[in-house]
């Protein structure tokens, strides 16, 4: 497809449990970011991919929360003994070089609920 | 902190009409300022951004205008159509890094 993708589109789990959030980018985008979005409110910046390394994780509210993206595409979210407060939706957004503009394209997201 | 306010929270329009919203910022260091829009169970679009060097850029029925001593832009939705019924997000970006949003507006077109 020639959009971001991301899988699940829902998730529930219950509190304590361990999710996997995936994110797919735009092909040839080397910027992938991660963002959280509870209701009625704006997206909160978690982390910033460019290629394979982190470049800015100052966004993770606490150690529970880890993302990866070993090969520079796909980026998976991972969270550690979920909250209640873990609740929202979940977006990425990659982008292409700042001489190609630079603008964020984003993905459907994952609605997560913790019950 | 918030760096970036946006208002209203809400708005009605009635179609054919201008929708007007705004936002402030905080941050000087803040170069790239997009609005955009999200539809209920989607992901924010793209609709249009501007440079603090311009201060004003329009794209069809949308059009920024961009404040840099004041550090406020806005968004102008002219001849506003039942279609534009959204939540429409402001941001701020410093140095390709990553999007500071504004609190987002829910705006309702009514026939």
């Amino acid at each position: 497809g020639a959009g971001v993708s991301q899988t699940p589109s829902n998730k529930v789990t219950e509190k304590g449990k361990y999710v996997e959030l995936r994110c797919d980018p735009i092909s040839g985008h080397t910027a992938l970011y991660w963002y959280r979005q509870s209701l009625g409110q704006g997206p909160e910046f978690l982390i910033y991919f460019q290629g394979t390394g982190a470049a800015d994780d100052s966004g993770l509210p606490n150690d529970r929360f880890f993302a990866v993206r070993p090969e520079g595409s796909v980026s998976t979210l991972k969270i550690q003994r979920t909250e209640r407060g873990d609740s929202a939706v979940y977006l990425c957004a990659s982008s292409g070089t700042p001489l190609a503009g630079g603008e964020q394209f984003f993905g459907p997201g994952t609605r997560l609920t913790v019950l | 902190q918030q760096q970036v306010k946006q208002s209203p929270q809400s708005l009605i329009v009635q179609k054919g009409g201008i929708s007007i919203i705004n936002c402030a910022y905080e941050n000087t260091a803040f170069d790239y300022f997009p609005w955009y829009q999200q539809f209920p169970g989607k992901g924010p679009a793209l609709l249009i951004a501007i440079r603090p060097d311009v201060s004003e850029k329009k794209e069809g029925r949308f059009t920024i205008s961009f404040n840099k001593s004041a550090k406020q832009f806005s968004l102008h939705i002219m001849d506003s159509q039942p279609g534009d019924s959204a939540t429409y997000f402001c941001a701020a970006r410093q140095a390709g890094n990553m999007l500071t949003f504004g609190g987002g507006t829910r705006l309702m077109v009514k026939p």
